[in-house]
């Protein structure tokens, strides 16, 4: 089974309207966190926010927020305001804290594709 | 967060050929990862770097094929061997940092094999 599933291989939200990128997770561990990273067409990958498993509040990252519901194992990505600048691949990913063992590793999912429209 | 540098930015490789590709990094890290983004696809992490011992691959990378060096803190290199039009991938080093232990990536290697 797939750690990390993001259904929408692509989305388009008009200029200066809110997005929201799914995510789904599946971890048998008790502490994990979960991170959201931005891929232009340049290849770099830039992080946005993150949220840990035991944070009661959802992670906000100036127009980045996470809509963390941890019964349904979803940490959804919202963007507020879309800019043009916001277009590019948007990779959900998660790391699992096996207790005592700091691990660091990530797994991610297969991306979305966001387009801002003007 | 750690300002990453990657040499060379892209490439383009003939098959049975080897690239290295290095990763600098400007403050002293403990782990570095490597990872492959083939055409349209996801990171992969191909393997663990730590100062001072042997990489930890992940299942389906092998030393033989990727070999990687980590002879300081700053520094690691990761080696395309034997290079075939399928290693054709994005490869970007990371580092640990910051509060919430998140990577931070390089900008990436661009390999293209023919």
């Amino acid at each position: 089974a797939q750690k990390i599933t993001q259904t929408q291989p692509g989305m388009f939200v008009q200029e200066k309207e809110a997005v929201t990128l799914d995510c789904t997770y599946d971890t048998s561990d008790q502490s994990y966190g979960l991170f959201w990273y931005k891929q232009p067409s340049s290849g770099e990958m830039i992080f946005l926010i993150y949220q840990g498993s035991y944070d009661e509040q959802n992670a906000t990252e100036g127009r980045y927020s996470l809509n963390f519901q941890k019964a349904r194992k979803s940490a959804n990505l919202v963007i507020s305001a879309s800019q043009l600048g916001d277009s590019a691949m948007y990779f959900c990913a998660m790391r699992e804290d096996h207790s005592g063992a700091g691990s660091y590793q990530l797994t991610f999912g297969k991306g979305t594709k966001l387009s801002v429209i003007p | 967060s750690a300002v990453i540098s990657q040499k060379p930015s892209r490439d383009i490789c003939q098959r049975g050929t080897s690239l290295t590709i290095q990763c600098q990094v400007d403050s002293q890290v403990t782990m570095m990862f490597w990872y492959r983004q083939q055409p349209g696809q996801s990171l992969t992490l191909i393997a663990t770097a730590n100062q001072g011992s042997e990489a930890t691959y992940e299942s389906g990378f092998v030393i033989d094929k990727f070999p990687i060096s980590r002879p300081n803190l700053t520094f690691s290199t990761l080696t395309v061997s034997n290079m075939s039009p399928e290693d054709s991938s994005i490869y970007l080093c990371s580092v640990v940092g910051g509060q919430s232990y998140e990577q931070y990536f390089g900008p990436g290697t661009r390999l293209t094999v023919t």
